[in-house]
């Protein structure tokens, strides 16, 4: 079946480093990727939608300068956190959209100290 | 290899009646489960969760039995109303982690 491989799973961060998340598609062709941010209730949030070779979607009241999507190829997506601060400390997830429905990554906690 | 499956893509139902969404897994390290609903254009909404040790977890309409022998959940939605027209998804939790393993999503369309 459909795999979106995330890594890495678990990131701890100084503040005011930069962090890279990835998100691949191991057998299908991603042409959109969703990226979500988990809030402590538990619902995802879309921040951004990218599409392969395109500039990125974002969500209204996501920063596009601090959170980076590139998505350069139809299996390789990725969110790149600059200059992260603690408020930034959250589960991130990754979806990728194919014929007949959704594919998620395993997501990525990132915490930023 | 999937480890969360959502074997129906599809699932169309009448207003008032039952619906009964199924999920299976493979993972026995899996120890909390989580059903999310999804509107178009809007991201994945937590609707209700069970841990392995219960095999029940009742809010309101929505029920999620969990059979731990069977490595199958099912959300049950009683009775059903066209609002709930979404793409329902299961994830699954391994015991100690962060991470979640998502299902592939099933489409309910309830209609009048």
């Amino acid at each position: 079946g459909a795999v979106v491989s995330q890594h890495p799973s678990r990131v701890i961060c100084k503040s005011g480093t930069s962090v890279k998340i990835e998100c691949r598609s191991l057998d299908f062709q991603a042409t959109t990727m969703f990226w979500y941010r988990q809030f402590p209730k538990q619902s995802l949030m879309l921040m951004a939608t990218s599409n392969e070779g395109s500039k990125a979607t974002y969500e209204q009241g996501v920063e596009k300068d601090k959170f980076l999507i590139n998505h350069a190829s139809l299996t390789l997506s990725t969110l790149t956190v600059t200059s992260a601060h603690p408020e930034d400390s959250s589960f991130y997830i990754c979806s990728g959209d194919r014929v007949g429905g959704y594919t998620f990554g395993s997501g990525t906690r990132l915490t930023v100290v | 290899d999937q480890q969360v499956k959502q074997n129906s893509p599809s699932l169309s139902v009448q207003e008032g009646r039952i619906s009964i969404l199924n999920c299976d897994y493979t993972n026995s390290m899996f120890d909390y489960f989580l059903w999310y609903k999804k509107y178009p254009a809007e991201g994945p909404t937590f609707l209700i969760s069970i841990s392995s040790i219960k095999d029940k977890n009742e809010d309101g309409r929505f029920t999620v039995f969990l059979n731990k022998s069977a490595k199958h959940l099912s959300l049950h939605i009683v009775p059903s109303q066209p609002g709930d027209s979404a793409v329902y998804f299961c994830a699954a939790s391994p015991v100690d982690t962060d991470k979640l393993i998502f299902g592939t999503g099933t489409r309910l369309q309830v209609f009048p």
